[in-house]
């Protein structure tokens, strides 16, 4: 039971480069949710997804789109990366409790 | 903004002693959280307390919730050096996604 998957685990980009940061989660959870993590600014939320074929912006969605391809899979792209995205980005799935992956750390220069 | 925010900002103690934070949040909730996240690692649920409880235990923690004063608290008793970590409390207003405060750094020095 792996929980909640990401990948990858690092990445740099130039400034204007695309990307997408994969998630993956195998406890048939609804809700999945991507949130970013800057020092001293706890996690802010970019996107969530309540239900498969849904997805809503949070509080920092500018920047960044997402699929929620199926129950397991939530991705989020970078489709014009900025200096101002580099951050450590989490996924995470709640029933109630949320799991959350190990995190990428992103170095956009 | 951040609907929980934790205090202190970050607290070193002695193994052995308790270290108590607080969260502070501003809408009604259905459910108060707290995480745990070590450093370079995901977060990691601790315990949930529901806006109609006001105490709850979980091991050597102790969560307490005043939704009149819209507070929480997080006791960890007998601190061991591995409980230092970035303690975080989240917010469940039923509406969105959790909301998380900024986190207070635990620093346990054994």
């Amino acid at each position: 039971n792996a929980g909640v998957t990401q990948t990858p685990k690092f990445q740099v980009l130039k400034t204007g480069q695309s990307m997408t940061l994969q998630c993956a989660q195998d406890m048939n959870h609804n809700s999945m949710y991507w949130y970013r993590q800057d020092p001293g600014m706890g996690l802010r939320l970019i996107y969530y997804s309540a239900s498969e074929g849904t997805t809503d912006k949070g509080e920092v969605p500018n920047g960044y789109n997402v699929s929620r391809l199926n129950k397991r899979e939530f991705s989020l792209r970078l489709e014009s990366a900025a200096p101002s995205q580099t951050s450590v980005y989490f996924c995470a799935s709640t029933y109630t409790e949320a799991f959350f992956g190990q995190g990428t750390r992103l170095t956009v220069v | 903004s951040q609907q929980g925010e934790e205090d202190p900002q970050a607290l070193s103690i002695q193994e052995g002693e308790n270290a108590t934070m607080n969260c502070s949040y501003k809408t009604s909730i259905n459910n108060l959280q707290w995480y745990r996240q070590n450093s370079g690692r995901g977060l990691v649920h601790l315990i949930l307390i529901r806006s109609n409880e006001r105490e709850k235990h979980s091991g050597r923690l102790r969560v307490t919730l005043d939704t009149s004063k819209k507070s929480s608290s997080l006791l960890i008793t007998a601190s061991r050096a591995a409980d230092t970590a970035s303690y975080f409390c989240a917010t469940d207003t039923g509406r969105r996604a959790l909301t998380f405060g900024s986190g207070t750094r635990l620093q346990v020095q054994p």
